[in-house]
């Protein structure tokens, strides 16, 4: 068991709908980080909270809109995604600079 | 600019062999750390270690050991007596102190045959 948690762990939706993907960690770390990975590619970096506020958003499109609503809960709401946004959506979080991160099982996002 | 290269992309090995998987590194800044991810396919990123730029003593923990060298901008990964749980994505990453920012080589995909 890993000890950042993702919710949902699957999730299909169409191009039209709204929804939120949920991460949770216990550990007291100060970062949180969103990362996208596609198939057979290392995950890339969306967006870092750091003491809840956002510090780097990686030139992601506005349809990805995250919110960090404590130390220990990050989300990332989505809407009106496209096909091409399919991919895993991976939770981090660590103590910041260049501490360890752990990560969550991830959210495998399919867009219909 | 800080890049990570992992020249391997995909190793197949039997069980009980060793393997060594290349990571190598540039960057400018002379503080910086580098990692070892694992991902197996169930999906979340495993951290195995870290290593910062002034401390090149090699490590072993296990079956696991690793080589870090400066001299060629390198950080291998080597599997003692590899076994089938072994089978993974393995990633190395670095950490540069001036883009506080962590990037990902493409990673090696290992598999551990029986």
């Amino acid at each position: 068991d890993t000890e950042v948690t993702q919710t949902p762990k699957h999730l299909v939706m169409g191009m039209t709908n709204k929804k939120s993907l949920k991460c949770e960690q216990h550990m007291g770390h100060r970062a949180m980080y969103w990362y996208k990975q596609k198939a057979k590619k290392p995950p890339e970096l969306m967006f870092v909270y750091s003491y809840e506020k956002l510090s780097i958003n990686e030139s992601v499109p506005s349809r990805f809109s995250p919110e960090c609503p404590n130390s220990s809960l990050l989300n990332l709401h989505l809407h009106a995604l496209q096909p091409e946004d399919s991919a895993l959506y991976l939770c981090a979080s660590s103590q910041g600079g260049p501490q360890p991160q752990h990560f969550g099982d991830g959210t495998r996002l399919s867009i219909l | 600019a800080q890049k990570v290269t992992q020249a391997q992309t995909e190793i197949s090995v039997v069980e009980k062999e060793d393997v060594t998987l290349d990571c190598v590194y540039e960057t400018r800044d002379t503080t910086y750390y580098l990692f070892w991810y694992k991902q197996p396919p169930s999906g979340e990123l495993v951290f195995l270690i870290r290593r910062n730029s002034f401390d090149e003593q090699n490590e072993i923990s296990g079956r696991y050991s690793w080589n870090f060298q400066k001299s060629t901008s390198s950080f291998n990964f080597t599997i003692t007596a590899s076994q089938v749980v072994d089978s993974a994505v393995y990633f190395c990453a670095l950490y540069y102190n001036y883009g506080q920012n962590f990037v990902f080589g493409p990673g090696t995909r290992l598999s551990v045959l029986p």
